[in-house]
């Protein structure tokens, strides 16, 4: 069975550029997270999706970050414009009944 | 506010050492409580969880942890080390409720010395 899968691994933009990262949950589970990690600091969640509606956006930072999750698949975040501080490891994770699996992380630098 | 706290930022260990991870919680209830690691390019994986009963639970590669809840710490042992568990811990709350809004403490990389 696949894991969760994120793409691209690796990101780096210009300051004011866009960039959309895309998670691929595990097949079958409903609820599907982001989370994001700064440099040095804790990883954060950011939102909590289950199938295509958000249920909990309370940790998304600014309105520059826009997450959408298609027909309740896989999901996307977009950030525009994307700032210096937007630079960190974006997680995704996903869940069905019992434990979340975490995706490895796209690393986003902006410069 | 709710909070974790894993205060040390970095260990190093010699292989077949013992290890504990220290790991200090925050939260109005009883939470679920985790530990995950992250290894250089993977994501990350879950070594162990509690959510009620036994306060000493087994997880995978040889770990285990302790609920104390007097102490509202949730630390992380290991017998003996070995150099492939050199990788970054993280210890994680969660609501009783069962989604996965985790607060994270900030890690613990480990660095294990042959």
């Amino acid at each position: 069975e696949a894991g969760v899968t994120q793409f691209p691994s690796h990101s780096v933009i210009e300051k004011g550029q866009t960039v959309t990262l895309r998670c691929d949950p595990i097949s079958g589970h409903d609820n599907l997270y982001w989370y994001r990690r700064v440099m040095g600091k804790e990883i954060k969640f950011l939102l909590h999706f289950v199938k295509e509606s958000k249920q909990d956006e309370s940790g998304m930072p600014n309105n520059r970050f826009l997450a959408e999750r298609t027909g309740g698949t896989y999901s996307t975040l977009k950030v525009q414009p994307a700032e210096l501080e937007d630079s960190g490891v974006y997680f995704c994770a996903s869940s069905q009944v019992g434990e979340a699996f975490f995706g490895q992380g796209t690393r986003l630098t902006v410069v | 506010a709710q909070s974790v706290t894993q205060p040390d930022i970095h260990i190093t260990v010699s292989e077949g050492a013992s290890l504990e991870l220290r790991c200090n919680y925050s939260y109005g209830a009883t939470p679920y409580l985790f530990w995950y690691v992250q290894s250089p390019g993977q994501g990350l994986q879950l070594l162990l969880k509690y959510f009620s009963g036994d306060t000493l639970v087994q997880g995978i590669k040889g770990f285990e942890a302790e609920f104390k809840r007097s102490q509202s710490s949730f630390n992380l042992r290991k017998p003996s080390v070995h150099w492939s568990d050199a990788a970054e811990y993280f210890c994680a709350v969660g609501p009783p409720s069962g989604t996965y809004k985790y607060i994270f403490g900030t890690g613990t990389r480990l660095k294990v010395l042959a």
